[in-house]
């Protein structure tokens, strides 16, 4: 039974750049939620999508937006990157956004 | 807003020693709350959920305590071992929202 998984692991951008990040959910999730992670803090809630719309967003600017696909993977997209954005990018998946919420092993972005 | 602390922020203990890691949170209209694990630059590892109806759980050497009207939460570890070492993470879900709000850490340190 596959857990939540993220491409790439590692990725280096410059200031401008544009990214995308993906996720795949535990099997029989429906649920995909992003989360930012800065060095030394803890996590911090961008968004939520399920069914394909987003439910949920953070207090995060429009820059970051992203997609879920019919078979509930999940695009993370960010553009115009700032140093600021430089974190470990993190994917969880539930079932109907309820429950029990499980983690990938994060996507680290360096921003140059 | 619902904030999330968590005390201390960092734990040195020698191995086989019994430990408590404290999380306090301002808003007890919480839904569940959930303890995860982060070793250094991965993803977070559940260790155990605890929905608001319920007073504990209890995985192995980790017992995990809810007190919804004092706002505090426990993780009690039995016997540490060195492979304990790691940031422990506490975080709510409120009824509303089903988004995880997370505290800063625990960085324990197992010594053997």
């Amino acid at each position: 039974d596959a857990g939540v998984t993220q491409s790439p692991t590692h990725l280096i951008k410059t200031r401008g750049q544009q990214v995308t990040l993906r996720c795949s959910p535990k099997s029989g999730h429906d649920t995909v939620s992003w989360y930012q992670q800065a060095l030394g803090q803890g996590p911090q809630f961008i968004f939520q999508y399920y069914e394909e719309e987003e439910r949920q967003r953070g207090n995060f600017p429009d820059r970051f937006s992203g997609h879920q696909f019919p078979n509930y993977s999940s695009e993370l997209n960010v553009n115009a990157l700032l140093l600021g954005d430089s974190a470990l990018y993190l994917c969880a998946s539930s079932f109907q956004g309820a429950g029990e919420l499980f983690f990938g092993e994060g996507s680290r972005l360096t921003v140059l | 807003k619902q904030e999330v602390t968590q005390i201390p922020a960092a734990l040195s203990v020698p191995e086989g020693e019994n430990l408590v890691l404290n999380c306090s949170f301002t808003d007890s209209a919480i839904y569940n709350l959930q303890w995860f694990r982060q070793d250094p630059g991965k993803g977070l590892t559940s260790l155990l959920l605890i929905q608001s109806s319920q007073r504990e759980q209890t995985s192995g050497r980790l017992n995990a305590s809810l007190d919804k009207s004092s706002g505090r939460s426990t993780l009690y570890i039995a016997a540490s071992q060195p492979g304990d070492s790691a940031t422990y993470l506490c975080a709510v879900i409120g009824g509303a929202t089903n988004k995880l709000i997370f505290g800063t850490g625990t960085l324990l340190a197992v010594q053997p």
